[in-house]
């Protein structure tokens, strides 16, 4: 099926390090999702964006709405253990149900 | 204030037998649709029930079927299973409101379906 590029793939960081990652499209979106999903358990929603160049924050998370609206961008500022896990954007096209999504950011945390 | 509910959390299933997984949505809500995830995938969307009606569907086959009760619980049928059907099937639920909000999917904790 299809599949938005996400980057990167995993991701090793030290505590308290900013992380970023982004999604990207070949057709244009009118809604982008970021969703992080723990060992065991379904997706979490975190961001949801609208509006081509919106910005959005969650407490240290901040979500970009890319300006083609074919990319999003997700940063997660002073990482802290329990940012762990896998981070994945998800869009939507116009006249569209579906989400399609990326394969997936896995964010480790370096002892 | 309940979440999305799954049942059950893990099933195991012989190649040719049919399954039925279900989903109960959060609160509220009256769309449900579900996803299969593949180990280290992202999830592939199977289809979308509003008013008791699938409405819209991906690219999965016909053994896939669905349903949504007046209650907007729902289940997901599958026949004739086949190895590759081993994943995580995770239900999402969502409230149609007319509004952008409308496609904000809150997800249950899955059914982790082994097929040997």
């Amino acid at each position: 099926g299809q599949q938005l590029n996400q980057s990167p793939q995993s991701m090793f960081i030290q505590e308290g390090e900013d992380v970023s990652m982004n999604c990207t499209s070949s057709s244009i979106f009118n809604t982008w999702l970021w969703y992080k999903q723990e060992p065991g358990e379904g997706p979490v929603l975190l961001i949801a964006l609208y509006k081509a160049g919106e910005l959005t924050s969650n407490g240290r998370l901040t979500a970009q709405f890319g300006i083609t609206r074919k990319d999003s961008f997700l940063n997660i500022s002073a990482s802290i253990p329990s940012d762990v896990g896998i981070y994945f954007c998800a869009g939507r096209a116009d006249s569209n149900y579906q989400l399609i999504w990326g394969a997936g950011t896995k964010l480790i945390i370096k002892p | 204030d309940a979440g999305v509910t799954q049942s059950p959390t893990h099933l195991i299933k012989t190649r040719g037998q049919q399954v039925t997984l279900r989903c109960s949505p959060k609160s509220g809500h009256d769309t449900v649709s579900w996803y299969q995830q593949a180990l280290g995938q992202g999830p592939q969307f199977i289809f979308q029930y509003y008013e008791e009606e699938e409405r819209q569907r991906g690219n999965f086959p016909d053994r896939f079927s669905g349903h949504q009760f007046p209650n907007y619980s729902s289940e997901l049928n599958v026949n004739a299973l086949l190895l590759g059907d081993s994943a995580l099937y995770l239900c999402a639920s969502s409230s149609f409101t007319g509004t952008p909000s409308s496609y904000e999917q809150y997800f249950g904790p899955g059914t982790r379906l082994t097929v040997t």
